[in-house]
């Protein structure tokens, strides 16, 4: 069974760094390029990125270029999104899906994980 | 970057009925790679639609998409309670972003 576990929610202040993670399963991590999606509190799904953890392979949406940083680490089949500097407008849900097709870095999103909730506040 | 504009914002109708939604794109997205999604309040998004067309693994085909070029419907036959949910539409054809409509909340009349 195909699986992608977030980390648990976080509470940070502006400025904090911060780093969440996507564990995948069931699946051969390497083959498929992970997403990540933001929601902001009762907005729409905004793309950030997708990294192909097979060769670390990774695309950015300006909006978010230079404003996070999207990793992975095949060894234990697990991506990352990190903040060195968290604001407010930070607050959001994010969630990280799959790729429907192995290998094709241009698809819709057929496995997700459950979100991980990041809040900023002083 | 193809800005998606779904229509309407809200739609308000009875189980039983057909919904109709609405994805238009500012350009051509490249061959049909046009996909919708269902979300409930507190769950991640759900593909339904992928290619334009093909129900995604598990869609129960009451579920149809259609459209290409620049425009592109959702219709859900036969409404059921489970149904009413915010819908999303998500172009994937063209180099990053990829982009998202705003969705369309379609609520139990």
């Amino acid at each position: 069974e195909v699986q992608l576990v977030q980390s648990g929610a976080e509470v940070k202040k502006p400025g904090e760094s911060l780093k969440i993670s996507c564990k995948g399963s069931g699946y051969s991590f390497t083959s498929y390029w992970i997403g990540w999606v933001r929601q902001m509190p009762g907005k729409g799904l905004e793309w950030m990125g997708i990294i192909y953890p097979g060769d670390s392979d990774t695309r950015y949406s300006p909006s978010f270029q230079g404003q996070v940083t999207i990793s992975a680490d095949k060894s234990i089949s697990t991506a990352y999104l990190q903040w060195s500097s968290l604001k407010a407008s930070d607050t959001a849900m994010y969630y990280c899906a799959r790729h429907r097709t192995p290998y094709s870095g241009y698809d819709n999103f057929d496995y997700w994980g459950q979100g991980t909730l990041v809040t900023v506040s002083s | 970057e193809i800005v998606l504009t779904q229509s309407p914002g809200t739609l308000s109708l009875s189980p039983g009925e057909r919904a109709t939604l609405s994805c238009r794109a500012s350009q051509s997205v490249r061959s049909s790679h046009l996909a919708w999604y269902q979300q409930k309040p507190g769950q991640a998004p759900r593909l339904l639609i992928y290619g334009a067309s093909s129900r995604a693994t598990g869609i129960p085909d009451r579920f149809s998409g259609s459209g290409s070029g620049t425009d592109f419907t959702l219709t859900i036959s036969r409404l059921e309670p489970e149904d009413f949910a915010v819908y999303y539409c998500q172009q994937y054809g063209s180099s990053p972003p990829i982009t998202f409509g705003q969705g369309t909340r379609l609520e139990i009349k």
